[in-house]
């Protein structure tokens, strides 16, 4: 199975900050990746798919970038709601694997 | 707007069986490739189970740790899919969220809120 690892585990960050989370690929994906945010007790939320396209009603501060092994998502302004867990998922063969999650907290 | 939602969670012994159910509304529920992904407490993501659309075989695949275990189902006249558990561990204690997959089921764009299932003695 392709494994995910995302650097780095956890960040804090203060509102207005640029936030760039890693996802590596243990092979290539393409541009076979997705990224979620979840909030504690709630049902993760799909941000970016095929690597850099944007979710539809997802805001543009969002974006994702990369193919291969190495992709990022940046927040370009962190905002008090994108204190989060964000979570990269492969879908290039299965099974579809997630990363372990970068959580960010208020700094 | 799509929604989907989760029942059927509980708890249940050590080798003991659970099926989970999913109706799903507001989508065009027949051509959609269907997902259960799960999330043990405290723990990250695992993708557990896809289901295929009819006209694409209706085809099944399954993590391995729940392969042979495991059978997710689709009823495409009540919009629901099905997650039938058998031999349940406790390790298979987590909160399962059922999914709507993207082109050919890739990623997951439509989630329900989640149901738990606690396997303890």
């Amino acid at each position: 199975a392709i494994q995910l690892t995302q650097s780095p585990s956890s960040l804090s960050a203060s509102v207005g900050d640029r936030v760039t989370i890693t996802c590596r690929a243990s092979q290539g994906i393409s541009s076979g990746l997705a990224w979620y945010q979840q909030k504690p007790g709630k049902a993760p939320k799909l941000l970016i798919y095929d690597a850099s396209s944007l979710e539809s009603g997802v805001p543009s501060r969002f974006s994702g970038s990369g193919s291969g092994t190495d992709f990022t998502l940046t927040i370009s302004s962190l905002q008090p709601e994108d204190f989060a867990t964000y979570y990269c998922q492969h879908f290039n063969i299965y099974p579809f694997t997630f990363g372990p999650g970068t959580k960010v907290d208020i700094k | 707007e799509v929604q989907l939602v989760e029942s059927g969670g509980g708890l249940v012994k050590p080798g003991g069986s659970l099926t989970l159910s999913c109706a799903v509304y507001g989508s065009t529920f027949t051509n959609i490739w269907m997902s259960w992904v799960r999330q043990a407490p405290g723990k990250g993501l695992e993708w557990v189970a896809r289901i295929k659309s009819k006209k694409d075989g209706e085809t099944r695949d399954y993590t391995a740790p729940v392969n042979g275990r495991f059978t997710i189902s689709r009823d495409d006249l009540k919009r629901t899919v099905s997650l039938q558990m058998i031999s349940l561990k406790t390790d298979d204690t987590a909160v399962y969220y059922c999914t709507t997959g993207g082109p050919w089921g890739t990623y997951f764009d439509n989630w329900g809120q989640g149901t738990l299932v606690t396997v303890s003695s």
